[in-house]
């Protein structure tokens, strides 16, 4: 069954340091999407980044990378030189392609604060 | 380009009432989805639809009904209210194999 696990309810991270927030899932498909969302205090959705399950790379997007360990079925964000503003809500998302009918849910979430 | 637009923006509702969430999108995108969220959790998916005509039950279908008759319009429906429905509903639209593209949030309490 599609099922994403986010077991960091909280982080602290001191402000120009990197910090990884964890993301473990299961799927019996073998096409699958894995995404990460800022939500910060103000409520709005913000899309981070994205890794396909056939994508031999791992994704980077400016400060943020995926750190995407497919037979461990990991995609672990990395936050490298944290900033104060990075302090929001961050989720981890999954998207089946062929059984779950592009079907997309969201783990429970990890909040991070981010120090000065 | 209004992106994904959600109706109302807050709502307070009795417990037994009915109400329409709606949901608009002009990206022309397939798929849409509607998520709750309530304080402190994740987004718990409800109802998705893959296109005009098809809908699917999604982890928290009950209590909750939609439709799909356009490309454009996926409104969420909730029968007889009930305090547990008190949330954040938040509409979403994807193209395939793209991310998904929020709407701002419907505050909804049911008292």
């Amino acid at each position: 069954a599609q099922k994403i696990t986010q077991t960091q309810p909280g982080m602290f991270v001191q402000e120009k340091e990197a910090v990884t927030l964890d993301c473990t899932y299961d799927t019996s498909d073998p096409s699958y999407g894995l995404f990460w969302y800022k939500q910060p205090s103000s409520g709005e959705m913000i899309f981070l980044i994205y890794q396909g399950s056939y994508d031999q790379q791992n994704a980077t997007e400016g400060r943020y990378s995926l750190n995407f360990q497919k037979a461990r079925k990991s995609a672990n964000l990395v936050i490298s030189a944290s900033q104060l503003g990075d302090s929001a809500m961050y989720f981890c998302a999954m998207r089946e392609s062929n059984t779950g009918g592009f079907k997309t849910i969201f783990g429970a979430g990890t909040r991070l604060f981010v120090k000065a | 380009n209004a992106g994904v637009t959600q109706t109302p923006k807050f709502r307070i509702l009795k417990i037994g009432q009915s109400m329409t969430l709606q949901c608009a999108q002009d990206m022309n995108h397939n798929y849409m989805y509607w998520y709750r969220q309530d304080p402190g959790m994740g987004l718990k998916l409800i109802y998705y639809s893959v296109g005009a005509g098809i809908t699917d039950k999604g982890e928290v279908p009950n209590g909750y009904n939609v439709s799909r008759s356009t490309t454009e319009y996926f409104p969420l429906r909730l029968e007889l209210a009930a305090p547990s429905q008190t949330s954040v509903y938040f509409c979403a639209t994807a193209r395939e194999g793209g991310e998904l593209f929020f709407g701002e949030g419907s505050r909804l309490t049911v008292l």
